[in-house]
């Protein structure tokens, strides 16, 4: 079946500092991925998604490339604000059309 | 348009009690979704609906029932509630499968 695997958290950093979230997955065929974002007492929200292979979703400052040589949707940010501290989740939903959530990378930037 | 809304926000029951999570979309989404999140296991599928008419279990099905009202409205139910069934419950839509929209949740303590 379908999994998603991301970097088990927290992941800490400075403001202002360079962010990878690692992302990847197993899934027949050609999934499309998405990157999720849940802030403190929310609901999750799309941060980005990609449909196809080497497309680039971005928002925000945020970008994720989908690498199907290397099955890997990995999110980045240049600069981190304390604003984008939150729990961050890879989803993809494949030939099945059910969608197959990642366990959640929680995020704390520090002024 | 208020997107996906979820009631009650929270609640708290003692074990054996029922319940009915109620959630409602105003964007016209043909598939809706009902997950429950725990801490360290991301979210998990509990039921779904593709399309109006229909309802199919997700990865934990068992201890909740559903009903698909109309296009808007997707319930869950819990039938006898258990210590287990602590958690946050998160209601979703999408356009056939694609990015889903979540609602804010529903905080539940079973005592």
């Amino acid at each position: 079946g379908n999994s998603v695997t991301q970097m088990e958290g927290p992941v800490t950093l400075s403001e202002e500092a360079f962010l990878t979230i690692n992302c990847t997955y197993t899934a027949t065929g050609y999934p499309s991925l998405f990157w999720y974002v849940q802030y403190p007492g929310e609901g999750l929200q799309l941060l980005l998604k990609a449909t196809k292979a080497d497309d680039k979703g971005s928002n925000k400052g945020f970008e994720a490339t989908y690498r199907k040589e290397t099955t890997s949707f990995h999110l980045e940010k240049g600069s981190v604000q304390v604003s984008d501290s939150a729990v961050y989740f890879c989803a993809l939903r494949g030939g099945s059309y059910i969608p197959t959530f990642g366990r959640g990378t929680s995020l704390i930037v520090h002024p | 348009n208020a997107g996906v809304t979820q009631t009650p926000k929270f609640q708290v029951l003692k074990t054996g009690q029922s319940m009915t999570l109620q959630c409602a979309q105003d964007m016209n989404h043909n598939s809706m979704y009902w997950y429950r999140q725990d801490p360290g296991m991301g979210l998990r599928l509990i039921y779904y609906s593709a399309s109006e008419g229909t309802t199919d279990k997700g990865e934990v099905p068992n201890g909740y029932n559903v009903s698909r009202l109309n296009k808007r409205e997707f319930s869950l139910r819990l039938e006898s509630a258990a210590p287990s069934q602590t958690s946050v419950y998160f209601c979703a839509s999408s356009v056939h499968f694609n990015e889903q929209f979540f609602g804010p949740g529903t905080r539940l303590t079973v005592l």
